[in-house]
């Protein structure tokens, strides 16, 4: 059974840090990449990061880029999601899926990063 | 970037009723869309990939097809379980994108 179990969210400040976590167990890193995808309360779907299965690349969409760092530990079957410099517009649900191309096959249940004053 | 223009973004719809919801790119794709069904509280489920490829477990009253660069989810025969909102998704090139969703409710 393929399991995501993301962590690490809760209430921050604007202008404050938090990483998150994703362990993933049912699935190999060697075949499938990996990505954070995130909800705003009431909001559609918005990719934010994917990294390939090597950790050898990383790709960030324009509203989180120089903020936000996705990283892989193989050995602990885990990926991260370090965020930086976070503003009341990155409130939302953040989800890690499996990416084997050409989609997303597995998901997490979500964490939920609240960023208020 | 590539847009994903989703429509209708709400429909109402009847148990039997065939249910169509349309996906135009911005740009072609090569076929790179995937459909996702999300209800309330839950996270996203793959139903279709590559434009017309069942994820394995999805019913085949859901079926996905293409024409240029418009894609559409057909759902033949909706049922109470279906009711929920739906995303497009292009993984041609990054960075990736979803549409703006449609919520498909009970009429």
């Amino acid at each position: 059974e393929v399991q995501l179990v993301e962590s690490g969210g809760g209430l921050v400040q604007p202008g404050g840090s938090l990483r998150l976590s994703c362990v993933v167990s049912g699935v190999s890193f060697s075949t499938h990449a990996m990505s954070w995808v995130r909800q705003a309360p009431g909001k559609g779907l918005e990719w934010v990061s994917s990294i390939t299965t090597s950790g050898d690349a990383t790709f960030y969409a324009e509203s989180v880029e120089g903020r936000f760092t996705m990283s892989k530990d193989d050995s602990r079957a885990t990926v991260y999601l370090q965020m930086s410099s976070l503003g009341v517009e990155d409130t939302a649900i953040y989800y890690c899926a499996t990416y084997i191309t050409p989609r997303f096959d597995y998901w997490g249940l979500g964490t939920l990063v609240t960023v208020t004053s | 970037d590539i847009q994903l223009t989703q429509s209708p973004s709400f429909l109402s719809a009847s148990v039997g009723d065939r249910v169509t919801i349309t996906c135009r790119a911005s740009q072609g794709i090569s076929g790179s869309l995937a459909w996702y069904q999300q209800k309330p509280g839950k996270a996203p489920n793959l139903l279709i990939y590559a434009t017309s490829t069942l994820q394995s477990g999805v019913p085949s009253r859901f079926r996905g097809s293409a024409s240029g660069t418009q894609f559409t989810l057909t759902i033949t025969s909706v049922q109470p379980e279906d009711f929920a909102t739906y995303y497009c998704q292009q993984l041609h090139v990054y960075p990736l994108t979803f549409g703006g969703g449609t919520n498909v409710d009970l009429k």
